[in-house]
């Protein structure tokens, strides 16, 4: 069974780092790119980044509200996605998701199975 | 950046109701559009994938069509369970942008 799980939200203060974790299981985490969405409350889902697998360098793409303070690194030794976010603003504040990416040559990466999501709160 | 426009932003319906959930995006995406539940705590559930895909596991109540910058997601017959949020999603370029979504509600 494909199972993701989020962690590391939490209470963080504008301007501090926080790192979201995203663990898998019952599947080749390596062969995949790995997503991430936010909801903030009320709100509808915004594209953060992801990464891609390590064949097509794992490279990355952001959205331009996090590029330059999130990154969004993988390690496949340990079937484990992350977030790293940095500079936090109030704005970030958000239910964090982290989904798989499928790829199809003709279709490209879309996203098949999510997680439960995380809570992310920025405040001071 | 690629605009996503669903429409209806809300909608009321009964068990057993046919509906239908427009996307239109800004240019021309083809057939890169993806449609997702959400449901309150839940994991989002992905649905359709390249515009008419049904994902692994999803019942065949659930139907999409279109390409270029029109699509719809169809519900044939809503069961209870269907009462939710849905988002289409485009993949054909960056940024990914996502719809507003519409809020499928019991009448």
């Amino acid at each position: 069974e494909v199972q993701l799980v989020e962690s590391g939200g939490t209470l963080a203060q504008p301007g501090r780092s926080l790192r979201l974790s995203c663990t898998v299981s019952g599947f080749t985490f390596d062969v995949y790119a790995m997503n991430w969405v936010r909801q903030a409350p009320g709100k509808g889902l915004e594209w953060v980044g992801f990464v891609r697998n390590k064949t097509y360098g794992a490279t990355t793409e952001y959205a331009a509200s996090v590029k330059g303070r999130f990154t969004v690194s993988r390690d496949d030794s340990r079937s484990i996605a992350y977030l790293q976010m940095d500079s936090l603003k109030p704005e970030d504040t958000a239910i964090y998701y982290c989904s798989r990416l499928n790829y199809e040559d003709s279709n490209g990466y879309y996203p098949d199975y999510w997680g439960q999501g995380t809570l992310v709160t920025v405040s001071s | 950046d690629i605009q996503m426009t669903q429409s209806p932003s809300s909608l009321s319906a009964s068990v057993g109701d046919r509906v239908t959930i427009t996307c239109r995006a800004s240019q021309g995406i083809s057939n890169f559009l993806a449609w997702f539940q959400v449901k309150p705590g839940k994991a989002p559930k992905s649905l359709i994938y390249a515009a008419s895909s049904l994902q692994t596991g999803v019942p065949s109540r659930f139907s999409g069509s279109g390409s270029g910058t029109d699509f719809t997601l169809t519900i044939s017959s809503l069961q209870p369970e269907d009462f939710a949020t849905y988002y289409c999603q485009h993949y054909s370029n960056y940024p990914r942008t996502f719809g507003q979504g519409t809020r499928l509600e019991i009448k």
